[in-house]
């Protein structure tokens, strides 16, 4: 059981580059989530999902686009990346929405931007 | 969204007890409080969550006084690998019942031999 995939674990990306971050969970969950952390920060939250077609902003959202065409997946887009996007990102899932529910974290991708 | 209050960083030696509070004072009725932690390099893991009173499991404790505008997490003789960053959440619905999950800056634990 895999749980919540995030690929790749590490990346150098030049400005005004574009990448995609790969997240991927094979538990069936309906929410998905995407954060960024600056070091010594806590985790801000970039865009969610609450099911395949249905997306929404986060806290800080601007620079970043995301699509979730079916269940498992969530990639998060980085458009002409700046030095602001250096950061670790975590995707997450959940069962369903409500906060009394459980989220998965994935193990990250360190994300540098020169 | 319950705005959340937590000690930025707490220290701590081998063996002993380790509460951190969390303050919530517009916690709403229906909200859920829940403790993450976060080792370094490492995506947050789910810790405890609790509705009212005492919740206990295998790692914590979670003590929720009547008025759930505060919650302590407690761990037990706290060793080295106790060392982490631990978040506290409350109710993160918002309109159209869609969990947001909102993270606040956590509370930094180092142990200490």
């Amino acid at each position: 059981n895999a749980g919540v995939t995030q690929t790749p674990k590490f990346r150098i990306l030049k400005i005004g580059q574009s990448m995609t971050l790969q997240c991927a969970q094979d538990m069936n969950h309906n929410y998905m989530y995407w954060y960024r952390q600056d070091p010594g920060m806590g985790l801000k939250l970039i865009y969610y999902s609450v099911g395949a077609g249905i997306t929404d902003k986060g806290e800080v959202p601007n620079g970043y686009n995301v699509s979730r065409s079916t269940t498992e997946d969530f990639p998060l887009r980085l458009e002409l990346a700046a030095p602001s996007q250096t950061s670790v990102y975590f995707c997450a899932s959940s069962l369903r929405g409500g906060d009394d529910t459980e989220a998965f974290f994935g193990q990250g991708t360190r994300l540098t931007v020169v | 969204l319950a705005k959340t209050t937590q000690p930025i960083s707490m220290d701590s030696y081998e063996g002993q007890e380790v509460n951190i509070t969390c303050s919530h004072n517009n916690i709403a009725t229906n909200d859920y409080i829940t403790w993450y932690q976060q080792f370094p390099s490492q995506g947050p893991r789910f810790i405890i969550q609790g509705y009212k009173t005492k919740v206990t499991n295998e790692v914590a404790s979670l003590f929720i006084p009547a008025d759930r505008k505060s919650s302590t997490l407690s761990l037990p003789r706290v060793s080295l690998s106790d060392t982490a960053v631990y978040y506290c959440l409350v109710g993160s619905t918002v309109a159209g019942g869609y969990n947001k999950l909102i993270f606040g800056a956590g509370t930094r634990l180092a142990v200490h031999p």
